[in-house]
């Protein structure tokens, strides 16, 4: 099985800052790496697919990068609304078993 | 719209049975894999399996086979995550999800279910 572990589990900023989560994979994924949003009390929202493309209608604020087993998610400029629990999940795995993350709360500062 | 409609929230005794659904809409149900994900209270996302509605072909995590089936009915698209005998261990929220396509072979999970919140108490 491929294990996904985020850095850090933990994080507060402030509106305005810059702010990046880091994933890792176990064995390289390529680039088979998506990032969640999800907010307490909701189901998760996409945000980026294939490591660095985003979703519709998410705001360019929010980008991904990275291949092979380092990824991170970088949200520019925090917005009141960012503030939720982002996961990652690999989708490498043939059949498909798509691990997450254990997620990262953003928190504010 | 294209969109995932779950079932209601369920309250169970330990060693009964439960089937709960996902119905998929304003798209082609038997085109698109369905997956289904558990998230325990204040824990993260697990992955639990995933069907392809046009054939039923179901894959499992290791960690729930055997302890949950998945299936699907195409002719109402409808997908479902059923257990023949609930543990307190099964409360959980469970998240039905659409697999999405990119460039031939990227995946990823694009439509969510709002979710249902299935709790097992004696």
């Amino acid at each position: 099985d491929i294990q996904m572990t985020q850095s850090p589990s933990s994080l507060s900023a402030s509106v305005g800052d810059r702010v990046t989560i880091t994933c890792r994979a176990s064995q390289s994924i390529s680039s088979y790496l998506n990032w969640y949003q999800q907010k307490p009390g909701k189901a998760p929202k996409l945000l980026i697919y294939a490591a660095s493309s985003l979703h519709s209608g998410v705001p360019s604020r929010f980008s991904g990068s990275g291949s092979g087993t380092d990824f991170t998610l970088t949200i520019s400029s925090l917005q009141p609304e960012d503030f939720a629990t982002y996961y990652c999940q690999q989708s490498y795995s043939s059949p498909p078993m798509y691990t997450f993350g254990q997620g990262t709360k953003l928190e504010i500062k | 719209e294209v969109q995932l409609v779950q079932s209601g929230a369920e309250v169970k005794k330990p060693g009964e049975s439960l089937k709960i659904s996902c119905k998929g809409s304003g798209y082609s149900f038997t085109s698109y894999w369905i997956g289904w994900v558990r998230q325990m209270p204040g824990k993260g996302l697990e992955w639990m399996g995933i069907i392809y509605p046009g054939d039923s072909d179901t894959r499992y995590s290791p960690s729930f086979q055997g302890q949950v089936t998945i299936s699907a009915d195409k002719s109402i698209s409808t997908a479902y995550l059923q257990w023949s005998s609930l543990k307190a261990s099964d409360t959980a929220m469970y998240y039905c999800a659409r697999r999405g396509l990119y460039n031939w072979n990227y995946y990823y999970m694009d439509v969510w279910g709002k979710g249902t919140t299935v709790t097992v108490s004696s």
